[in-house]
């Protein structure tokens, strides 16, 4: 089934750990995004991506990178996990819908930094 | 730098009435307006989305209404049922051939039966 995964769902480290949360689709879509979310709040671009090799900071990508080295991956990793990163991190792809570019989102990693 | 103000924070309807949620945005340059819904615990999921070549679009019980001069638009929900009951967050496009989006804070809408 055509969607976008996110993995894993929930994770608890300490702080200082390195540790990448995975995110893929499935509908061949070239753009995609990685947005930060407090539960209910608004969501901050951390970074995108327009396809395979490309990278474009966003708002929140001070400390985080991401790679895209196939077009259905676009994994994001913190280098070292602080207690302010607790928050939901939500993965997006687009495509062009009738209107403009419709944004399809992952189900989410909640993360918790101790 | 570029923003989107989303107004009310919180609205509080009873069923069968109306809700209308405002944005307006700064960067002239926007020319898509997607409004997503939130769920509680659950991710966002587009409802209705507008062009800035189109005033207005309607898809049963949603519409959205878009003023380029004023850079404003509004989420109407008629007939209000409490499944509608949601965080709304809007969205614009943010100058041209950039595909980056600015979010509004959203609004937490509550359905009363």
């Amino acid at each position: 089934e055509a969607d976008i995964y996110q993995t894993p769902r929930y994770l608890v480290i300490g702080t200082g750990k390195k540790i990448t949360l995975e995110c893929s689709q499935t509908m061949g879509h070239d753009k995609m995004y990685w947005y930060q979310q407090d539960p209910g709040m608004e969501l901050h671009l951390i970074h995108y991506s327009y396809g395979v090799n490309s990278t474009e900071k966003g708002d929140l990508s001070s400390e985080s990178t991401v790679s895209r080295i196939r077009t259905e991956h676009f994994p994001l990793t913190l280098e070292s996990a602080r207690p302010s990163h607790t928050s939901q991190y939500l993965c997006a792809s687009s495509d062009r819908g009738l209107a403009g570019d419709t944004q399809y989102f992952g189900p989410g990693t909640r993360l918790t930094v101790l | 730098g570029e923003n989107v103000e989303q107004h009310p924070s919180t609205l509080s309807v009873q069923e069968g009435d109306s809700a209308v949620i405002k944005c307006t945005y700064s960067d002239s340059a926007s020319n898509y307006f997607p409004w997503y819904k939130q769920e509680l615990g659950k991710r966002p999921q587009l409802i209705i989305d507008i062009r800035s070549n189109v005033g207005e679009k309607k898809d049963q019980r949603i519409a959205v209404t878009l003023n380029k001069t004023a850079k404003h638009f509004s989420l109407h929900i008629t007939e209000t049922q409490p499944e509608d009951s949601a965080v709304y967050f809007c969205a614009a496009s943010m100058g041209s051939g950039t595909y980056k989006y600015i979010f509004g804070t959203g609004t937490r809408l509550k359905v009363l039966a």
